[in-house]
């Protein structure tokens, strides 16, 4: 079975700031890992996504996430904050290229202060 | 084409009525997923089709809930005899069968308030 943990339930940074959003994942078998954003009353949107390939994802937005299988990790970052990247982010986790499902932490809610 | 679309975006019923979402998924998908997302919680799968064929439902679908999809292109989730338990962002996603190369592409959801 597949499961993620997202360290921190609310991040608050500053605007310009390095943004840090920690995810750890457990899966059986090499994974799939994905990291999604949502803002208020909205669906989810992919940011990034590692299928087996680099290492260092970058994504939309200036986003980077860097896989650690070593630590089971998938951090999410950002160099410079921005006040519209205030928004909840989902790490979630697929157990094998089938698609049959996504298994999701529980969410940061990102706050950029100004 | 605009996307993964849902229908309504806000349901709001009586506890013990039955209600019915629409997903009408990115036209060249043939997968399609149904999620739920509780307040402060991460997206829980439900269930998913590839096609008009349901291929695999979470315990979570309780038998109050069902999920078609019967000429392989729209979905519908209902739910029957709703409880206050119900109450929850309903989301829809779709993706190729290709794997998660691509990932899945979410609607909007559906939020239903059960009183």
């Amino acid at each position: 079975a597949q499961s993620v943990t997202q360290l921190g339930s609310h991040v608050s940074v500053s605007e310009g700031a390095l943004v840090l959003l920690r995810c750890n994942y457990s899966s059986s078998v090499p994974p799939y890992l994905f990291w999604y954003v949502q803002y208020p009353n909205q669906g989810l949107q992919l940011l990034l996504k590692y299928t087996s390939a680099a290492t260092l994802v970058k994504g939309i937005n200036g986003f980077e996430a860097e896989f650690k299988k070593s630590e089971t990790s998938f951090h999410l970052t950002k160099p410079s904050a921005h006040m519209s990247d205030a928004a909840e982010y989902f790490c979630a986790v697929s157990p094998d290229n089938a698609g049959n499902m996504l298994t999701f932490g529980g969410g940061t809610r990102l706050m950029v202060k100004p | 084409d605009t996307g993964v679309s849902q229908n309504p975006r806000h349901k709001i019923t009586k506890r013990g009525q039955n209600v019915t979402f629409r997903c009408d998924p990115i036209s060249e998908h043939n997968r399609l997923y149904w999620y739920r997302q509780t307040l402060g919680q991460g997206p829980e799968f439900l269930t998913y089709f590839q096609n008009e064929a349901q291929l695999e439902k979470s315990r979570l679908l309780s038998d109050r809930f069902s999920a078609e999809r019967p000429k392989g292109s729209f979905s519908t989730l209902e739910i029957q005899r709703t409880e206050q338990g119900d109450s929850a962002m309903y989301l829809c996603a779709s993706s190729l069968a290709q794997g998660m190369r691509d990932g899945y592409t979410f609607g909007s959801g559906t939020r239903l308030t059960v009183v």
